[in-house]
């Protein structure tokens, strides 16, 4: 299994561009989620799925956008970038568990720069 | 709203030193609190708890949870160079997705 993957590691935008964040996991997890990790602020969630074909906000879901049309992948889409949006981003995968248990796993993290 | 806190913000201790982080959480309809070790790079995972005082060890870690009290504690005795990193807890809640704290940073000095 390669786990969480996602693409690109590093990215640099100007202000305005679009681009979008490749997020692919190959556990059959139910539940993907975006997260952006700014310093001091730990992990804040963007969006999250619950299944193909279902998202839903998360904390802080301004200026992205996300969809679900298979299990495996779960691409974030910045319409137009802005240097706030400037962070590492995390996508994470579980599986649904009766008992509490909901661990996540990350993938390795993209670094985005909007100038 | 979910919160996490997690104390102190920060920690240098010297080799061989025990550390204990902290972790406080309001999660609607809690189910499991996690600790996460990050380095430069994306998060491990470390513990999940669900229940309130069953410690939970990995060599020199240990973790322990109070759901009455709704904190639990992170413990690293005999602590190496190795172990600095930013510790960070999260919490799941009825839409089982994580609240996260904004992370312990521990320095392991020589």
């Amino acid at each position: 299994n390669a786990g969480v993957t996602q693409t690109p590691k590093f990215q640099v935008l100007k202000t305005g561009q679009s681009m979008t964040l490749q997020c692919a996991q190959d556990m059959n997890h139910e539940y993907m989620s975006w997260y952006r990790q700014d310093p001091g602020m730990g992990l804040r969630l963007i969006h999250y799925s619950v299944g193909a074909g279902i998202t839903d906000q998360g904390e802080v879901p301004n200026g992205y956008n996300v969809s679900r049309s298979t299990t495996e992948d779960f691409p974030l889409r910045l319409l137009s970038a802005a240097p706030s949006q400037t962070s590492v981003y995390f996508c994470a995968s579980s599986y649904s568990s009766s008992n509490g248990e909901d661990t996540q796993y990350f993938g390795p993290g993209t670094r985005l720069t909007v100038l | 709203e979910d919160k996490v806190v997690q104390s102190p913000l920060s920690l240098v201790v010297h080799e061989g030193d025990t550390v204990t982080l902290n972790c406080s959480y309001e999660v609607t309809n809690f189910r499991s609190l996690l600790w996460y070790k990050q380095e430069k790079k994306a998060p491990t995972f470390l513990f999940m708890l669900t229940s309130s005082g069953i410690e939970k060890k990995s060599g020199r870690l240990s973790s322990i949870l109070d759901k009455k009290e709704l904190f639990s504690i992170l413990n690293i005795t005999a602590t190496q160079t190795g172990d600095s990193a930013v510790y960070l807890c999260a919490a799941s809640g009825s839409a089982r997705q994580l609240t996260f704290g904004s992370g312990t940073q521990l320095t392991v000095l020589p």
